[in-house]
């Protein structure tokens, strides 16, 4: 049981590059967010979703694309990446007892 | 919109004493709570929650406080250790949108 997992632990891209941030549960939870964390300040919740199939906007969704095509995987687009998305971002799984974090990936946009 | 804040962003407790971190929602709607402990270079990790149908729940050395009349949560470590030195974020969750929101964090500092 690996909890949650994310990949990668660290990116550098150009402004204008895409990437995909990886997250996966092995934990069969059906609620799943992303979160990006600047420094100095609390979570602020970037997409989420309630179960395959399913996904949300939550307070700052510009930017960012997500797509939820099976319980276990909740990937996190940037279409053309902004210095104003460097961060740490943080993808969770949310069981009914707890929410659990994944290590976090922290991007940074030049 | 709403949002779920802190009173104190740097609390300052010395080893053994008790430690007390605030947080004020003001989501009405909200039903549940969690407090989670971030230690530097590390995800959140949850330490305890509570509904919005309770007032006290209380864990190892936690305990967590709720108080709708005032919209008003606290945290509360018993016996503080070094190792609980982190930054304290309060999060709050509505049913009826399903969004989990954070406040922006307290740090602990626990000296000797």
């Amino acid at each position: 049981n690996a909890g949650v997992t994310q990949t990668p632990k660290f990116q550098v891209l150009k402004t204008g590059q895409s990437m995909t941030l990886q997250c996966a549960q092995d934990m069969n939870h059906e609620y799943m967010s992303w979160y990006r964390q600047d420094p100095g300040m609390g979570l602020r919740l970037i997409h989420y979703s309630v179960g395959a199939g399913i996904t949300d906007q939550g307070e700052v969704p510009n930017g960012y694309n997500v797509s939820r095509s099976t319980t276990e995987d909740f990937p996190l687009r940037l279409l053309s990446a902004a210095p104003s998305q460097t961060s740490v971002y943080f993808c969770a799984s949310t069981g009914q007892a707890e929410q659990f974090f994944g290590p976090g990936t922290r991007l940074t946009v030049l | 919109g709403e949002s779920v804040g802190l009173h104190l962003p740097t609390l300052s407790v010395q080893e053994g004493d008790n430690s007390i971190i605030n947080c004020a929602y003001s989501n009405s709607a909200s039903d549940y709570f969690i407090w989670y402990k971030q230690e530097s270079g590390k995800g959140p990790q949850f330490i305890i929650d509570i509904r919005s149908n309770m007032d006290k729940r209380q864990g190892q050395r936690v305990t967590v406080l709720l108080n709708k009349t005032v919209k008003h949560l606290s945290l509360q470590i018993a016996a503080t250790q070094p190792g609980d030195s982190a930054v304290y974020f309060c999060a709050d969750l509505s049913y009826n949108t399903d969004k989990l929101i954070f406040g922006t964090g307290t740090r602990l500092q626990v000296f000797p």
